[in-house]
């Protein structure tokens, strides 16, 4: 079993839609928790960080962790074209540094 | 301020040869991080240097893959001889503090073909 899943789309949205992007996990050891987005020939830029369980939220984007359901989500409202790219969730233990990855969902938003 | 960068941007290699990958980390960040991502997979942890210690290197494949970071500034990652499934995207990261709540910075990566 993978240690973090997520669902690698296609997404396809129309320009001004509410984008939900999902993680699940195993490991009841994560604390902290990550979304990069990715776009195309680029390396992962940091979007939203949390730690442990509730909501953070900056700009268009809201990240959300429910620890008790092991189970991520990432908000985007308003969605623009430029949003277009892929989401990558992860996360790591409290004591360790290593980062374990979903496997990135691709996003379209259609202008 | 500069990112993390990574040298080259892609290399094409033929099964049995070696490649050196390299990274240099933003200035000050005494943690470094290699990952990779094979084709259709997710970005898996290779290893992980502080300065120019080897802090964890669980992640590393196999003894054909040699990371160094000398003086605790830049890294290379050897791969020799490269096998096919070698292939893939290498990310280097780099972050100032120890600890799952320090916040990696990633390069864009380089892309190895092996042939």
């Amino acid at each position: 079993q993978k240690e973090v899943e997520q669902d690698p789309g296609p997404l396809s949205v129309p320009e001004g839609a509410i984008v939900s992007l999902n993680c699940t996990y195993s490991n009841s050891a994560f604390q902290y928790f990550m979304w990069y987005r990715q776009y195309s020939r680029k390396g992962p830029e940091l979007l939203m960080y949390t730690y442990s369980s509730g909501n953070k939220e900056d700009g268009r984007f809201t990240a959300q962790v429910d620890k008790s359901s092991k189970y991520i989500s990432l908000f985007i409202r308003d969605s623009q074209p430029s949003d277009s790219a892929t989401y990558l969730c992860a996360m790591s233990a409290a004591t360790g540094n290593q980062f374990y990855f979903g496997t990135g969902t691709s996003l379209t938003v259609i202008p | 301020e500069a990112g993390v960068t990574q040298f080259p941007s892609h290399s094409v290699i033929e099964k049995g040869q070696t490649v050196t990958l390299r990274c240099d980390p933003i200035s000050g960040h005494d943690n470094l991080y290699w990952y990779r991502r094979v084709m259709g997979k997710e970005i898996k942890f290779l290893l992980h240097f502080v300065k120019e210690s080897k802090q964890d290197e669980s992640g590393m494949p196999n003894n054909r893959f040699l990371a160094e970071r000398t003086g605790g500034t830049y890294s290379t990652l050897k791969v020799q001889p490269a096998e096919l499934e070698d292939s893939g995207v290498y990310f280097c990261a780099s972050s100032q503090r120890t600890g799952g709540s320090d916040t990696q910075y990633f390069g864009p990566g380089t892309r190895l073909t092996v042939l």
